[in-house]
């Protein structure tokens, strides 16, 4: 069966420190592969996209991952969180329409 | 603007009652998605349309029903039939279904049943 798997539902870190939320896809779902972010009480937004090439991709904030096709793995990190990231991250994979269940990152002062 | 907008943001309903949820879009898109969301599950496919007049259901759909008539448009409406229909509900659209083509996502809208 195809699926994505968020081993996490919730990851506390604190602020300034680095921070990684783990993806696992089944080998049946498309290497198109995505992570989403939604803020409270808001829709979701996208934060990075692997489609092909570069194993790793970066967004614009700081975040980036690495598509690992061994391992079945695109783990989300960051360096050093800020408490502006505070949210809820959803991984994703597009052969048909598969969210994993989410993980909510909490960041302390 | 482009984008893919909601309306209510915030919807009350008393048992028994049917009730209609908008989402408009104007980024030409030709697909687009119902997802319900509850704490800790993630989300969950309720209908998703590939083309005008056409729509499939997806995990969830009993209870739930949809329409396309319209490329911009695709509305849920909750029935009595759902058991359960307090919940968080997110619309989106993408240029195509599956493959690599983002999805865009609306506000949501809150359902509250009393």
């Amino acid at each position: 069966a195809q699926s994505v798997t968020q081993l996490d539902s919730q990851v506390p870190v604190f602020e300034e420190a680095p921070v990684e939320l783990r993806c696992n896809y089944s080998s049946s779902v498309s290497v198109y592969l995505f992570w989403y972010v939604q803020y409270p009480n808001q829709g979701l937004q996208l934060l990075l996209k692997y489609l092909s090439g570069s194993t790793l991709v970066e967004s614009i904030n700081g975040f980036e991952a690495e598509f690992n096709k061994s391992q079945t793995s695109f783990h989300l990190r960051k360096p050093s969180v800020h408490i502006s990231d505070t949210a809820e991250y959803f991984c994703a994979g597009a052969s048909k329409i598969i969210f994993g269940s989410g993980t909510r990152l909490s960041i302390r002062p | 603007d482009g984008g893919i907008t909601q309306s209510p943001k915030y919807l009350f309903r008393k048992e028994g009652q049917n009730v209609t949820l908008s989402c408009e879009q104007n980024l030409n898109h030709d697909a687009m998605y119902w997802y319900r969301q509850d704490p800790g599950q993630g989300l969950r496919l309720i209908y998703y349309s590939q083309i005008v007049n056409d729509f499939q259901k997806g995990d969830i759909a009993e209870g739930y029903s949809v329409s396309r008539e319209k490329k911009e448009s695709f509305p849920l409406t909750v029935t009595s039939a759902q058991k359960n229909p307090t919940a968080f509900y997110l619309c989106a659209s993408s240029i195509s279904s599956g493959g690599p083509n983002e999805q865009f996502f609306g506000p949501g809208t809150r359902l509250t049943v009393l």
